[in-house]
């Protein structure tokens, strides 16, 4: 089985600008979440969709949002870019989701740089 | 209110010998809880999951942990540690109540001297 992957890897934006990273699940698998990697914040949840429908949030401005598609491929959006924003994001996906306390397995990250 | 912390931030171990990652966690209800470990410029990968089965847990590599609720505990062991465990090690805890979510803890990064 296909494990997650997110394209791209790797993103150069400037500040101002906007970024689209995308996630395609394990097969059969429902639940997508992010997560923001850094060395000084660590790993922070981003936040979960199931079935096209965004069940749990972080606390992230509003300028992150994501959206899941009928196939469970999901993409994260970050608008208005700064230089804060610079970090590996990070993509996991499981049967049933955060409610099920499921394993997540995760993809081998989006590395974002901001100048 | 869930949350998880790993005692060392840092730890080294000669090739060959025990390796001890320390994890407390702290849950208002039974929790699952996790190692995921990561290697530089990778993603993460489950090394182990406890969900309120059996205490002593195996998982990938030779690596165990002992979910130990009286110390509200998860330590990650392994009997020799092999140069390609240098890498960093994720404590998570998750729990099925109010709001869902998988908490982190601040990572262990694991240097393996030769």
């Amino acid at each position: 089985k296909a494990g997650v992957t997110q394209t791209p890897r790797y993103l150069i934006k400037t500040r101002g600008q906007q970024v689209t990273l995308s996630c395609s699940p394990i097969s059969g698998h429902r639940s997508v979440s992010w997560y923001q990697q850094t060395p000084g914040q660590g790993l922070q949840f981003l936040f979960e969709y199931f079935s096209e429908t965004q069940r749990n949030k972080g606390n992230f401005p509003g300028r992150f949002s994501g959206r899941q598609f009928s196939n469970s491929r999901s993409e994260m959006n970050v608008s208005t870019l700064e230089l804060g924003d610079s970090a590996l994001y990070l993509c996991a996906s499981s049967l049933g989701g955060l409610a099920d306390t499921d394993t997540q397995y995760f993809g081998p990250g989006t590395r974002l740089t901001v100048l | 209110a869930q949350s998880v912390t790993q005692l060392d931030s840092h730890v080294s171990v000669s090739e060959g010998t025990p390796v001890l990652l320390r994890c407390n966690y702290s849950s208002s209800y039974s929790p699952s809880l996790f190692w995921y470990v990561q290697h530089p410029n990778k993603g993460l990968q489950l090394l182990l999951k406890y969900t309120s089965a059996a205490t002593l847990v195996k998982g990938i590599n030779g690596f165990e942990a002992e979910f130990k609720k009286s110390e509200t505990s998860f330590h990650l062991t392994k009997p020799s540690a092999h140069m390609s465990d240098a890498a960093e090690y994720f404590c998570v805890v998750s729990e099925t109540s109010g709001t869902y979510k998988y908490i982190f803890g601040t990572g262990t990064r694991l240097k393996v001297l030769a």
